[in-house]
């Protein structure tokens, strides 16, 4: 099973500012690999797919870059609305495993 | 795409079991790839299998291996995961998602409540 290892585990950032998430798999998923945010009382969302494609709908704001086992998300210029926990997903082999996700909260 | 429709709470006491249901489109319904995610109360995600409803295949996490079971009813476009020998740690809300391979759509969640 790949583990996803996620950092930091608080993110705290003032609105406006810039957020950089971490993910780290204990192996190789090539570009396999998904961001979501999840609100509380809320399902996930899907961010971004293939490390880098933002699903439609999502601000540009968001972006996601990596490849192998480093992969980050950032967020150009935090929104009220995105303070939240994020969480990667990889989908490179079976089982699917998620990180333990960041928590982005307001400074 | 409609979004998926998931059954509501339930409280079950130790060692019962719980059937949770997700009801998807009709018309798209043997094209999806449903899988059941599922979350502790202040914890992460964990993915517990998958379904394909067009056969029915499925595979499970080790982890639940032997105590989870994925089924699909094709009539009514509903896929259903039950969970047996159910013990405190598996208070959880539930989740259907749907994908081949990272989740679009999310139900809404089932929260199972393991209490004596």
């Amino acid at each position: 099973e790949i583990v996803m290892t996620q950092s930091p585990f608080t993110l705290s950032v003032s609105p406006g500012e810039r957020a950089t998430l971490s993910c780290r798999a204990s192996q190789s998923v090539s570009s396999n690999l998904a961001w979501y945010q999840q609100k509380p009382g809320q399902a996930p969302r899907l961010l971004i797919s293939g490390a880098s494609t933002r699903t439609p709908g999502i601000p540009a704001r968001f972006s996601g870059s990596g490849s192998g086992t480093e992969f980050t998300l950032t967020i150009s210029s935090l929104q009220s609305e995105d303070f939240a926990v994020y969480y990667c997903q990889q989908y490179d082999s079976w089982p699917r495993t998620f990180g333990q996700g960041t928590k982005v909260e307001i400074k | 795409q409609a979004p998926l429709v998931q059954s509501g709470a339930e409280v079950k006491k130790p060692g019962a079991s719980v059937t949770v249901s997700c009801k998807a489109p009709g018309d798209t319904f043997t094209n999806l790839y449903l899988h059941w995610v599922r979350q502790a109360p202040g914890q992460g995600l964990e993915w517990m299998g998958i379904i394909n409803p067009s056969g029915g295949s499925t595979s499970y996490a080790q982890k639940f291996q032997g105590r989870v079971t994925m089924t699909r009813d094709t009539s009514t476009s509903t896929v259903y995961m039950e969970l047996s020998s159910l013990r405190s740690e598996d208070t959880a809300v539930y989740y259907c998602a749907e994908g081949r391979n990272s989740f679009y759509y999310w139900g809404q969640g089932t929260l199972v409540t393991v209490s004596s």
